[in-house]
């Protein structure tokens, strides 16, 4: 089944701890691209990437890092976690920009204490 | 980047048609418009897109004006499963391809 696959879909973990939340999509796709979602901001871009090893900022990168070393993977890293990325977190893929919709997954809910 | 105006909610009884405006008065000649929808907490999903042309699939038809400065989504039939948070959002063009932002989008309640 084609999807977009995060883990995990729920971390409750302590301020200043690193952790990574891994995205995994099986579609060969291109793009991918990480989102938050707060209660009355929406859904805000954090970072997004092109292709392998490429790359860029979206809205709210801050307090987040991001690598493309696979086509199919893009964790997003959370070097020293504070209780303001307490929020719900999409990845997204698609097989490019402009042209193809978007796949989301189904979500990770983290809490940071 | 092109914003989006959506109202915030909207009711619809069950087997009407839903029409759900979007403004994007600055969107450029390059930009899609996309619609999506997010039920409860899931991942959004996507419905339609366009660039000029009225498009139809299998979930809805997507009106976009001659002018491209608004779009209507229509939902033909609308279900109680329909009820959701739709979202119209517009590619960023140029070299911020890929970045994408998401309005506050439309609460849709479905009513029996």
């Amino acid at each position: 089944e084609a999807q977009v696959t995060q883990n995990p879909r729920y971390l409750i973990t302590v301020t200043g701890k690193k952790l990574t939340v891994t995205c995994s999509q099986n579609m060969n796709h291109e793009y991918m691209s990480w989102y938050r979602q707060d209660p009355g901001l929406g859904l805000r871009q954090i970072y997004y990437s092109m292709n392998v090893e490429v790359t860029d900022k979206g809205d709210v990168p801050e307090g987040y890092k991001v690598s493309r070393k696979e086509k199919r993977n893009f964790p997003l890293i959370l070097e020293s976690p504070s209780p303001n990325q307490t929020s719900l977190y999409f990845c997204a893929s698609s097989f490019s920009t402009g042209i193809y919709g978007y796949t989301f997954g189904s979500g990770t809910r983290l809490t940071v204490v | 980047d092109a914003k989006t105006t959506q109202p915030p909610s909207m009711d619809c009884a069950e087997g009407r048609a839903a029409n759900l405006p979007c403004n994007h008065s600055t969107i450029s000649g390059n930009e899609y418009v996309y619609w999506y929808r997010q039920i409860h907490s899931q991942g959004p999903q996507y419905i339609i897109h366009g660039l000029k042309n009225n498009e139809t699939n299998e979930m809805a038809s997507l009106i976009i004006t001659e002018d491209r400065k608004s779009s209507t989504l229509i939902l033909p039939h609308a279900t109680l499963r329909d009820t959701a948070v739709y979202y119209c959002i517009v590619e960023a063009g140029g070299t911020s391809y890929g970045k994408l932002t998401f309005g506050q989008g439309t609460i849709l309640t479905v009513h029996p």
